[in-house]
């Protein structure tokens, strides 16, 4: 069984940084792309990021030069490092497999609240 | 950064069909693969078309999608309470080096 299980979302100041850690099981973590999507009330759902198997890195205009996306092939899990927050970024994150079929598999989200 | 367009609502009575329309350019549509996906906020998004008309296993024949030119549009047939979600296109964007998803449409099944 395919699972996703993003961690590491919470409370932060603006201008502080969060690590999101996504843990993944059930199907060959290397051999897949993944991407950050996050959904908040205002915008819906919003692309983030995205790496691919050999490590190319794509950004949404809205985070690039803040966040960087990376992977662990040998711990099957996915990171989003995110610095200087904003209000703008409070949203629930999600982690998704790029499959053939598109972004296939998804997991439960990690809200990320960023308010002083 | 240019999103396509869905309207941000869409209604029907149960066993109706109802259609969500995603408006882009040639850039996103008129070029790449669309796909449709439905979220329940506070719940994980479930793809339901790939590949402008593709059904994964598991999503039933009521829903179907297609495209023409710059525009798509996702189908639901024999409307259903549980069906009340909200739904958005997705789809890469050459110029933007992007994914982009719609607006979302907040389908309610009166």
């Amino acid at each position: 069984e395919v699972k996703l299980v993003e961690s590491g979302g919470g409370l932060v100041q603006p201008g502080g940084s969060l690590r999101l850690s996504c843990a993944a099981s059930g199907f060959t973590f290397r051999s897949s792309d993944f991407h950050w999507v996050r959904h908040s009330t205002a915008k819906g759902l919003e692309w983030v990021s995205s790496i691919g198997t050999s490590g190319n890195t794509y950004y949404a205009g809205s985070v690039k030069g803040r966040f960087t996306i990376s992977r662990e092939d040998v711990k099957n899990s996915l990171y989003l490092q995110m610095n200087s927050l904003t209000a703008g970024d409070t949203a629930v994150y999600y982690c998704s497999r790029g499959g053939d079929i598109g972004f296939d598999y998804w997991g439960q989200g990690t809200l990320v609240t960023v308010s002083s | 950064q240019s999103v396509p367009t869905q309207p941000p609502s869409a209604s029907g009575t149960p066993g109706q069909r109802v259609t969500i329309s995603c408006s882009g350019r040639s850039s996103n549509i008129g070029n790449n693969d669309i796909y449709w996906y439905r979220h329940l906020p506070g719940a994980a998004p479930k793809l339901l078309i790939y590949r402008d008309n593709q059904r994964p296993s598991g999503v039933p024949d009521r829903f179907s999608g297609s495209k023409s030119g710059t525009s798509a549009s996702l189908a639901i047939s024999g409307l259903r309470s549980e069906d009340e979600a909200d739904y958005y296109c997705a789809v890469w964007d050459n110029s933007l080096n992007a994914w982009v998803f719609g607006g979302g449409t907040k389908l309610t099944v009166l």
